[in-house]
């Protein structure tokens, strides 16, 4: 069954710490992944995005996230973080091939919290 | 301004009403989409839609309708609202096949049903 994991569902840190959320997906066949970020009251934006090449994934904000297919997983990552970053981001996957059936399938969010 | 357009933001309903959620996009998207967000279980996918007259359910498409009569609008309808349905609920269109794009999101309409 197609599913996406996100194993910290509340990550607490203070201004400037290293941030790591983690995302594991299961997908049959090839896959693109997305991060996206909500923030408080606001809807669903895009972070970045992998679809193929190179599987470092640069995004807005400062934002990137590695591709590693052995371990499928897409873990989204920020030097260095700011209290503006507080939001839940949402990791997704999506099958690549014209099918009404590979629908973009989400991960349960994982709130980020910054203490200034 | 080019995007999704919900209405209304903020609903509330009494328990065996109905009523229609709105969505517009003006980016020619084929591609829409009606998604639940309720904690910690992330977005479930209500409806989709790949293109005018052609719908689909999703993974928890009981209690909704949905209809595609134009490209631009893809309303959601409550048939007899339950208390289980209050949530948020988010409309997200793509220009293709969604692994290709990903989504643009709507704002949200907040729904509590008492």
């Amino acid at each position: 069954a197609q599913s996406v994991s996100q194993h910290n569902h509340h990550v607490i840190l203070s201004e400037a710490a290293s941030l790591e959320l983690g995302c594991n997906y299961s997908y049959g066949g090839t896959v693109n992944l997305f991060w996206y970020v909500q923030y408080p009251g606001q809807h669903l934006q895009l972070l970045l995005k992998y679809f193929s090449g190179d599987p470092l994934v640069k995004g807005i904000k400062g934002f990137e996230a590695e591709f590693i297919k052995s371990k499928f997983s897409f873990n989204l990552r920020k030097p260095s973080v700011q209290w503006s970053d507080t939001a839940e981001y949402f990791c997704a996957a999506a099958g690549t091939g014209y099918s009404s059936a590979s629908k973009i399938i989400f991960g349960s969010g994982t709130r980020l919290s910054i203490r200034p | 301004n080019a995007g999704v357009t919900q209405t209304p933001k903020f609903q509330v309903l009494k328990t065996g009403q109905s009523m229609t959620l709105q969505c517009a996009q003006d980016m020619n998207h084929e591609y829409m989409s009606w998604y639940r967000q309720d904690p910690g279980m992330g977005l479930r996918l209500i409806h989709y839609s790949v293109g005018a007259g052609i719908t689909d359910q999703g993974e928890v498409p009981n209690g909704y309708n949905v209809s595609r009569s134009t490209t631009e609008d893809f309303p959601l309808r409550l048939l007899s609202a339950a208390p289980s349905q209050t949530s948020v609920y988010f409309c997200a269109s793509s220009p293709g096949q969604w692994g290709n794009y990903g989504y643009t999101f709507g704002s949200g309409t907040r729904l509590t049903v008492v």
